[in-house]
Parts: structure tokens; sequence; C-alpha cells
């Protein structure tokens, strides 16, 4: 199980483009980088997954580089209701990928 | 859009008693999770059902803690007798296959135990 470290909180303004960084240092060949987005009292929401490069869909963008030990998840110009708990995971299957502590967002006015 | 349904969404209970959580994953998915958070940190994985079959159990406490999916749709998950420790959320999970990394998480038990 590959783990991950990523930043314990961050916060940002409105309209500011966020980047969360996650290391994953021991990554496998086969793993893939997810991430999930939480907020209080619900439960985990899918965001995005990449294997290499970059992928974009209408909500962020996930940065990963030639040596894929870490990713960057790419907010652009968040709103208050971004405020959340981003969970970064690495695996190659459901059972494979594991949640960490995450990095609780703080969108402020 | 199609969710995953979990209930009761919260429950009360005393330490010693029985209590049971169930879930009805997204039609179609064959894969089914259940997972613990604890306030203040990251969902853990507490078992993982493939259609019927139990993929993962290894972080489930065996000794009060059970799971079942008999006809590979809804899920049951028991914990007997209930301890202080386990007030938590319990979150429902599915997934198309156990190789899809999108899962599908229902909207959760709150157990408090006392």
């Amino acid at each position: 199980l590959a783990k991950t470290t990523q930043p314990i909180s961050m916060d940002s303004y409105e309209g500011q483009e966020v980047n969360i960084t996650c290391s994953h240092n021991n990554i496998a060949t086969n793993d893939y980088i997810t991430w999930y987005q939480q907020f209080p009292s619900q439960g985990p929401r899918f965001i995005i997954q990449g294997y290499k490069t970059k992928v974009t869909n209408e909500v962020a963008s996930l940065f990963i580089p030639a040596d894929r030990k870490s990713s960057t998840l790419s907010l652009p110009r968040v709103s208050l209701s971004d405020t959340a708990v981003y969970y970064c995971l690495v695996g190659d299957s459901g059972n494979d990928m594991r949640f960490g502590a995450g990095t609780r967002l703080t969108v402020k006015p | 859009e199609a969710e995953v349904a979990q209930s009761p969404r919260y429950k009360i209970t005393e330490k010693s008693q029985a209590v049971a959580f169930w879930c009805d994953p997204i039609s179609g998915h064959a894969t089914l999770y259940w997972y613990r958070q604890i306030l203040g940190q990251g969902p853990e994985l507490l078992v993982q059902f493939q259609d019927e079959s139990v993929v993962d159990d290894s972080q489930l406490p065996k000794d009060r803690f059970s799971a079942e999916r008999l006809k590979g749709v809804d899920s049951t998950l028991k914990i007997q007798p209930a301890e202080l420790g386990d007030s938590a959320m319990y979150l429902c999970a599915s997934s198309l296959g156990r190789m899809s990394g999108e899962q599908y998480f229902g909207p959760g038990t709150r157990l408090t135990v006392t």
C-alpha cells in the first residue's frame, strides 16, 4: 500500500486558484492517483483520477510529473463552497487505496 | 442520479447493545465497501465485498463486527456488543468493480455509543 503525505490544512480566498500537493514516494507501477472531496457530515465524493501527466475535468485538474512521486490537485477560482477536506489516494484497486487524514481547505471571502 | 442509500442516518445505543447498519449500493455495482470514520480522521476501510464474497476484511474487528451481503446487492454491518470507542460515522460505498478507483459514497450512519 503506497503511503501518501499531504498538508494538514490550507487557506485560500475566493477566486484564487488552489494547488494541493500530495507526496507518494513509493508509488507502484500499476498504481493510480485518485482525489476525493468531503464536506462535513457527508461521504467523500470522487473528484478526479490519473496515472501520469495531466488530467482535467469540469471540476479540477490533476498534474502528475514523470517520476509520479507526487501529484498536484488544482482547483481553479475557488468559492466558499469548496471549503472541504481533500484526500489523495494511491493504489491499483479499491481495497488497495487508503484514506489518510487529508487536507482541510478553508476558502475565505 | 443514482445514489448509495444507508439507514439509519443516526443511531444512539448503549454500550453492550447490538446495532446494525444497512446499505443499498448503486444498481449494478458489484463492489461494496464499509468504512468507519472517526471525527477528524479519514475513512478507514473495514470490509470490501465483490458481489457476495468478502475480498478484504483485514481491518474488521471480527470479535464484535460482522458484515454480510447475502445476495450480492444490499449489505448489513453489525456490531455486537457496541463499545464506547465505536462511536463514529459508518460509511458505505460502491463501485462498478474492484479495480475501479471511483467509489460512490452514501450519506453515512452516525453512531453514538453511550
